[in-house]
Formats: structure tokens, sequence, C-alpha cells
């Protein structure tokens, strides 16, 4: 699987936008872009994942590059609860689950 | 079902001793997943099963580890003769299989292991 790069911390206001960018540049054309958070102490949780088109559901929205290279994903009103460590990944859809992690963006929402 | 379970939850064991912990997955998940997680990175990979066949190992998973899943439900992670090196949080994860489905990974909360 591709590897990816973020930033390794952000901050954010609560209520606003968070923008989380990550890039990709060796994607390949069968892999998508997934996005997973961990809350302290506890296990990842998925969030949303998309292979070319901009993708959203109810927890966030990702946006990804005409050219894949990269992708940002959206948490529309930060919440405090949205404080948590942030993973981009990028791998084959329906293939077996050995994720690679790397180390995400640690996104701190401020009151 | 409620999610993926761990137990236990905290272990503190002297070095040497050996010490094993369970996963109970998600009932309808056929994969599972062993992950280890170390203060300040993200979750490395060890093994996964899909039902009761091991079918990858990481080279992170040395030979004091085995894992199992003699059912193809619960698994087990035995750590033997355990090193200062081995306290991380130990993640289980499970997952779906299937043309058409969803396959992201949900995870349990996670076993911490502190070697003494």
């Amino acid at each position: 699987d591709a590897k990816t790069t973020q930033p390794p911390s952000m901050d954010c206001a609560e209520g606003r936008a968070a923008n989380l960018p990550c890039n990709h540049s060796t994607i390949s054309g069968n892999e998508y872009v997934y996005w997973y958070r961990q809350i302290h102490s506890q296990g990842p949780q998925y969030i949303i994942h998309g292979l070319k088109n901009n993708e959203t559901n109810e927890m966030a929205s990702l946006i990804i590059t005409e050219d894949r290279k990269s992708s940002t994903l959206i948490l529309p009103h930060a919440t405090l609860r949205d404080t948590a460590v942030y993973y981009c990944i990028v791998r084959v859809k329906g293939g077996a689950n050995n994720l690679f992690f790397g180390t995400g963006t640690r996104l701190t929402v401020i009151p | 079902d409620t999610g993926v379970s761990q137990d236990p939850r905290h272990k503190i064991t002297k070095r040497g001793q050996n010490v094993t912990f369970r996963c109970d997955p998600i009932s309808e998940h056929n994969r599972l997943y062993w992950y280890r997680q170390t203060l300040g990175q993200g979750p490395e990979f060890l093994t996964y099963f899909q039902n009761e066949a091991q079918l990858e190992k990481s080279r992170l998973l040395s030979d004091r580890f085995s894992a199992e899943r003699p059912k193809g439900s619960f698994s087990t992670l035995e750590i033997q003769r355990t090193e200062q090196g081995d306290s991380a949080m130990y993640l289980c994860a499970s997952s779906p299989t299937g043309a058409g489905m969803n396959t992201e990974a949900f995870f349990g909360q996670g076993t911490r292991l502190t070697v003494v």
C-alpha cells in the first residue's frame, strides 16, 4: 500500500471547520483513501473513504484532488469531542485490513 | 453485539512472565486482526485471520508471540517471556468480507500491557 504524509499537529477553534490534509503522491489507480481517527485511550474509528469523487457522510467530507495525489478531510463544525489523532491511509478496497497507520495528525479543538 | 471486545483492558506483568489476551470480534465478521501501538506511534499490524486460518504475520511478530483463532470466532494473542519492550497497547479489529460490502475494520478498546 502507498504511504501518506500528514502534518503532525493542527489546532481548530470549536465550531469552525477543521481541514486535515494528506499527501499520497504514490497512490495506485485501484487504491482508495481511507480516514480513521483515534480518540485518546480508544481504538481507531473508521470515518470515511473515497476513490476519486468527493464523499460525504454524517461524520465528515472527503475531498480528493483530480490527480488523486492529495486529499483533505473536512469536519464541518468541529467540537471538543473531535480532538483526536487522524490517520490517512491508502489501500485497495476489499483487501485485508493490514492497514499502515503512520503517525497521523493530532487535531486539537480549542474552546 | 456492541462491537469488538478485548479482555483484559489492562495488564501489568513482570518481565519473563507469559501473558494472554483475548479478542471477541463482531459476530458476523470473519476477518480478525491484531495490532500493536506504542506511545506516540500509530498502530502497527501484527497478524490477521480469515475464519480460523492465520493468513499473514508481520515481521514484528517474533517467535515469542503466537495468535490463535481456533473456531473462527474469538482469538487469543499470547506473549511468552515478556520483555519491557513488549509494553504497548494491543488492539484487535474485525471486518466482514464479501463483494459489495463495506470492509472497514472495527477496532476494540485495546489491552494495555505494562511489563515491569
